[in-house]
């Protein structure tokens, strides 16, 4: 159990497009969804923390106009990376809690998002 | 605040070697600590975990002691394999998000 899937796992858009990733918890509901980016070879930085029917809460210095989040139902959340630099390509991972009474965060495989 | 530091690599062994990644933490409070690993192009997989003082985690061969006298949560494994190759991180629970710390690439050699 605790299965978490993205979409698309690839994605290669022109500058000023907008792209969506979903995040799905496959096997449990999660109130609490978290968006990562990761540039190569560094750790994971956290952009935002998603929780189900209220609006996302932003880390500092992440534009909430750019990376629009949403968390629509207890399964699904999804980040649009709108007007797409190339500045924005990188590894964009979320993860799942599952539960108010857990810490532990699933995470899903990634997505790679290339801007030409 | 709270912070995690992890012992940079990156590692190289030899199939059969033993491992340790150092990892220590500051905290308020009593977090919860984890190890996570990231295999090349794909996203982090739970490996072990640990929520209070003495305990350990383990999976998989490898295993890891929350120790708070030391603040410390090293990663061990007695006889590592090709497959293991990886990114390791450690990462502890505070408050509603998690830090981690900057990984440690692993790399086994037949």
């Amino acid at each position: 159990g605790a299965v978490v899937s993205q979409h698309p796992s690839r994605v290669i858009c022109k500058s000023g497009t907008s792209v969506k990733i979903e995040c799905r918890s496959l096997d449990f509901q999660a109130t609490t969804m978290f968006w990562y980016r990761q540039f190569p070879k560094q750790s994971l930085m956290l952009m935002a923390t998603s929780n189900e029917g209220s609006k996302a809460t932003y880390e500092q210095g992440v534009e909430k106009d750019k990376f629009l989040i949403n968390h629509a139902s207890l399964t699904l959340s999804t980040l649009t990376v709108t007007s797409a630099h190339p500045e924005d390509s990188s590894f964009y991972i979320c993860s799942a809690r599952r539960g108010e009474l857990t810490d532990t965060q699933y995470f899903g495989p990634g997505t790679r998002l290339t801007v030409l | 605040g709270n912070s995690v530091t992890q012992m940079e690599g990156p590692v190289t062994l030899s199939e059969e070697a033993f491992l340790t990644i150092n990892c220590t933490y500051t905290a308020t409070g009593y977090p919860s600590l984890f190890w996570y690993v990231q295999y090349p192009g794909e996203g982090l997989q739970l490996l072990l975990k640990a929520t209070k003082a003495d305990d350990k985690g383990s999976n998989k061969g490898f295993e890891a002691t929350y120790r708070k006298e030391t603040t410390s949560f090293h990663l061990e494994k007695g006889s590592v394999q090709v497959s293991d190759s990886a990114v390791y991180f450690c990462a502890l629970s505070g408050g509603n998000q998690f830090y981690f710390g900057t990984g440690t690439s692993l790399t086994v050699i037949p």
